[in-house]
């Protein structure tokens, strides 16, 4: 089975700054997905950037990129020039390659970011 | 909006009742899936459907069941509820084999009394 851990289970940024929140996971898979997905107070969960197993290269969304250690199994994403709506829960999910039952999403306990003005 | 929708967005009810929570997923998504959250258990998968057949089961109760009818839209079903079932019950949808992004509806909040 798969997990994924997220401990820090808050952040705080300045306005305008950068930061990071980490996440590693377990799996004995080779190919997978990994995802974040923001939930601000509003409840509703959002993608925000998703990164494919196989692909090198780190994936980007404007402000958000993540860098992806894959024989470290981490996954962490940056958030730069932080903004007010920023501020959310966010989490770091996982799902295996391959579609049908393999494409549940697992989450890990999230973090929540709280950026000051 | 994500183009998925779910009603009620609230419910409130007591323990040893059964509600149905529905929902509807975007145009032209095949799969829907249903997860639960709470402030014990995190985010959990609990079940999934594919065009109108069950694809995968996680940490669903047996209180729990869930359906897709041939129009795509599933239900939730929830019965004997205790206070523990309060949660917040998330549907998303995806178009289906090869696709991974799942997009997901405002969720259905459940407060058991």
């Amino acid at each position: 089975a798969q997990t994924v851990t997220q401990s820090q289970p808050e952040m705080s940024v300045q306005e305008a700054e950068t930061v990071t929140l980490s996440c590693t996971y377990d799996t004995s898979e080779n190919n997978y997905y990994l995802f974040w997905y923001k939930q601000p107070p509003s409840r509703q969960m959002i993608l925000v950037i998703r990164q494919e197993a196989y692909k090198q290269q780190n994936a980007t969304e404007n402000r958000f990129s993540v860098n992806f250690q894959k024989a470290a199994k981490s996954f962490s994403l940056k958030i730069s020039d932080s903004q007010l709506g920023d501020t959310a829960m966010y989490f770091c999910a996982f799902m295996k390659q391959g579609g049908g039952a393999n494409s549940k999403l697992t989450f890990g306990k999230g973090i929540t970011l709280s950026v000051r003005p | 909006d994500s183009g998925v929708t779910q009603t009620p967005k609230h419910l409130i009810t007591a323990t040893g009742q059964r509600v149905t929570l529905r929902c509807s997923p975007r145009s032209g998504d095949l799969s829907v899936y249903w997860y639960q959250q709470s402030l014990d258990q995190g985010l959990q998968f609990l079940i999934q459907y594919y065009n109108g057949e069950e694809r995968a089961k996680g940490n669903i109760l047996e209180r729990f069941s869930a359906q897709q009818f041939p129009d795509l839209h599933s239900e939730l079903n929830l019965s004997s509820l205790e206070l523990g079932d309060s949660a917040l019950y998330f549907c998303a949808s995806c178009l289906g084999w090869g696709h991974n992004e799942q997009f997901f509806g405002p969720g259905t909040r459940l407060t058991v009394l």
